[in-house]
C-alpha cells in the first residue's frame, strides 16, 4: 500500500528564517495537497499540486512536486509565528481517499 | 454553509454507548469523507459518499462503524458498542466533485472521548 514519509517530524527556526518540509511518497501520485493543522481546529488547504515538475506559491509558502511525481517539498520564506503549526501532506493514489503523512510540526520563535 | 461544519465538537461516552457524529458538508458538495486521527499522526480514510451513495467503505474499521448520508447532504458517522480504542479526532471534509483537481475541505472535527 501506498505510504507517505514526511520529514522532519519537528522543526524549530527563529523568526525570519526560511525552512522545508518534505514529502515523499513510495508510489506515483495523481494529487499532493499540502494541509496545514493548528491544534483544536480543522486542516486548512493550503495548495494542491498534480503535475511533475509543478511549483505553486501563496504568500510566503512555496510548493514543488519533482518531475517524476512522487516527492514534494514545501518551502515558507521568511517565517513569521503565524506560519507554527503541523504541516501535513495528503495524496491521492487513484481512489480519491487520501491518505496522509505524519506530519511536521513546525515552532516559529519571536 | 461556508465551510463543513461536524458537531458536537467534543463528546465524552461511557463505553458500551453509542454515540453518532454528524457532518454538514460544503453546499453543493458531491463527495463526503469521513476520516480517523489519532494523536501524533495524520487522518485515516474510513468512507466516503458521492451523492448519498456510499463509494467505499474499506477504512471503517469493524461492523460497529456505519455511515450514511440519506439525502445525499448530512451525513452520520455512527459507533455502536463504543470501546476505548475508538477514542480519536473524528474528521469529516468534502469536495465538490471526485476528482484529483479538486481538493478536499475538512472541517473542525470531533474529539471523541470514550471512558
Amino acid at each position: 500500500s501506498q505510504e507517505l514519509e514526511q520529514s522532519p517530524q519537528s522543526l524549530i527556526v527563529q523568526e525570519g528564517k526560511n525552512l522545508t518540509i518534505n514529502c515523499t511518497s513510495s508510489k506515483t501520485l495523481y494529487g499532493l495537497y499540502w494541509y496545514k493543522q493548528k491544534y483544536g481546529e480543522g486542516l486548512i488547504f493550503l495548495m494542491m499540486l498534480q503535475k511533475g515538475g509543478e511549483e505553486k506559491s501563496h504568500e510566503k509558502i512555496t510548493a514543488k512536486l519533482d518531475e517524476k511525481k512522487q516527492q514534494s517539498s514545501l518551502h515558507i520564506t521568511a517565517s513569521q509565528p503565524s506560519h507554527a503549526g503541523i504541516y501535513l501532506c495528503g495524496a491521492d493514489s487513484g481512489t480519491y481517499k487520501y491518505i496522509f503523512g505524519t506530519g511536521t510540526r513546525l515552532k516559529v520563535l519571536a | 454553509g461556508a465551510g463543513v461544519s461536524q458537531s458536537p465538537r467534543y463528546k465524552v461516552t461511557k463505553r458500551g454507548q453509542d454515540v453518532a457524529l454528524r457532518c454538514d458538508p460544503i453546499s453543493g458538495h458531491v463527495s463526503l469523507y469521513w476520516y480517523r486521527q489519532a494523536l501524533g499522526q495524520g487522518p485515516e480514510f474510513l468512507t466516503y459518499f458521492n451523492y448519498e451513495a456510499q463509494q467505499d467503505k474499506s477504512g471503517l474499521p469493524n461492523d460497529r462503524f456505519s455511515a450514511e448520508r440519506p439525502e445525499g447532504s448530512i451525513s452520520t458517522l455512527t459507533i455502536q458498542r463504543t470501546e476505548q480504542r475508538d477514542s480519536a479526532m473524528y474528521r469529516c471534509a468534502s469536495s465538490l466533485r471526485p476528482s484529483q483537481d479538486q481538493p478536499q475541505h475538512f472541517g473542525d472535527g470531533t474529539r471523541l472521548s470514550i471512558l
